[in-house]
């Protein structure tokens, strides 16, 4: 595996579901991400970790939970959700934060909340 | 504090016309840019990067932006469109204090044959 690795690629939850979405990162990066795409909106930063420890929390509700137990993996745990959290969740990882490194995408997780 | 306008929420070319996508800046020091691009159902993938080495940047596929101060901007061009460049494209910056990328809306180039 290269790059940024993300699973599953597809969820489907019921709103009385729990379930995480795995990141991992093969690029030996420091910093990690999560975002949120929904459609017709911009890109939300959800959390950022660097030397997994959490840098930013920009308000995200505690029905979201990270969890980074090393720089190579990063964790979102699910819980009660409603269906306007349903969007396309994605990981990123960078050498460290900010000064100009760019983050490595993976692909995504698609969710989608019943 | 940072932030990033992207003019145009979806563009329309032809095959071979050239492509412009604007994107201004608005950052209290000088900025890192970024484009990325966003094919369907995948992730965002580095197109170029500015950090003061050159004002005019080129990146991957044939695209390149040019960093102009004077007007805050980062437009990103390429002389000739293929239908694969049809994609979503998010121009970021990020300062130099060390804080996340800021993302803009995002553009939509359609490219029509």
């Amino acid at each position: 595996e290269t790059g940024v690795t993300q699973t599953p690629r597809h969820l489907v939850m019921g709103m009385t579901n729990k379930k995480s979405l795995k990141c991992e990162q093969h690029l030996g990066h420091n910093a990690m991400y999560w975002y949120k795409q929904s459609a017709k909106k911009p890109l939300e930063l959800m959390f950022v970790y660097n030397f997994k420890e959490q840098t930013e929390n920009n308000s995200v509700p505690s029905r979201f939970s990270p969890e980074c137990p090393n720089s190579s993996h990063l964790f979102l745990h699910l819980h009660t959700l409603q269906p306007e959290d349903s969007a396309l969740y994605l990981c990123a990882s960078s050498q460290d934060v900010g000064q100009g490194h760019e983050q490595f995408f993976g692909p995504g997780t698609r969710l989608t909340v019943l | 504090a940072q932030s990033v306008t992207q003019l145009g929420s979806h563009v329309s070319v032809s095959e071979g016309a050239l492509v412009l996508l604007r994107c201004n800046y608005s950052s209290s020091v000088p900025p890192y840019l970024f484009w990325y691009v966003q094919y369907p159902n995948q992730g965002l993938q580095l197109l170029l990067k500015y950090t003061s080495a050159a004002t005019l940047v080129k990146g991957i596929n044939g695209f390149e932006a040019e960093f102009k101060k004077s007007e805050t901007s980062f437009h990103l061009t390429k002389p000739s469109a293929h239908m694969s460049d049809a994609a979503e494209y998010f121009c970021a910056v990020s300062d130099r204090a060390g804080t996340a990328l800021i993302f803009g809306k995002g553009t939509t180039l359609s490219v029509s044959s």
